[in-house]
């Protein structure tokens, strides 16, 4: 399989713990974005890499977030201390970069990581 | 502020009938319409994309209009089948405004056998 890989598929913690997920994009693709979502919404962004530079961050994405990408290759996502509210669906998505003169390429998802805040 | 309203919240078509949901968006800087299908359990699945150059875009059973002037998208899901069942989602974005896909609150699709 050679789509988007996250894991853990799952994640179970207590309030106030740190939790990292880890994100495995296309092997061609260059950028790599992060959502969240929540139940009966939408994916929310969170961030976006292209290559090993964080070139957009949401304002959802409160201190207690951060992101890398080391090498340009795989992303992790941290959170802090975590909270109730942060109990959602992390999704990790990639897709090539093209140059902004040819617009946005099409971004293809994997299946999330599911946070469950105790 | 929600940029993308989509319509109806849920919905559900007899097999073989044509399904078709709705999305307006208010950012005219808006230049990149993609549909994502989304099954319980999984990450969203692209399933067709238009950019505002063109009216129309057919692949096999699915079907985008788009309505510039109308700042209007819809998907259309010909020959609905149960497996279609699923949430869909519609998205924008802007070069201008970075690649980030702005969504659509979903609309649950049930297709009936």
């Amino acid at each position: 399989d050679t789509g988007v890989s996250q894991d853990p598929r799952h994640k179970i913690t207590k309030r106030g713990q740190n939790v990292t997920f880890r994100c495995d994009p296309i092997s061609e693709h260059n950028r790599l974005y992060w959502y969240r979502q929540t139940l009966g919404q939408g994916p929310e962004f969170l961030t976006y890499f292209q290559n090993e530079a964080q070139l957009e961050k949401s304002r959802l994405l409160s201190d207690r977030f951060s992101a890398e990408r080391p090498k340009g290759s795989f992303s992790t996502l941290e959170i802090q201390r975590t909270e109730q509210g942060d109990s959602a669906m992390y999704l990790c998505a990639s897709s090539l970069g093209t140059g902004v003169e040819k617009g946005n390429q099409p971004q293809h998802f994997g299946d999330g990581t599911r946070l469950s805040i105790l | 502020q929600q940029q993308v309203k989509q319509s109806p919240q849920s919905l559900i078509v007899q097999k073989g009938g044509i399904s078709i949901i709705n999305c307006a968006y208010e950012n005219t800087a808006f230049d990149y319409f993609p549909w994502y299908q989304q099954f319980p359990g999984k990450g969203p699945a692209l399933l067709i994309a238009i950019r505002p150059d063109v009216s129309e875009k057919k692949e096999g059973r699915f079907t985008i209009s788009f309505n510039k002037s109308a700042k209007q998208f819809s998907l259309h899901i010909m020959d609905s089948q149960p497996g279609d069942s699923a949430t869909y989602f519609c998205a924008a974005s802007s070069r201008q405004a970075g690649t980030a896909l702005i969504f659509g609150k979903g609309t649950t699709l049930s297709v009936s056998s």
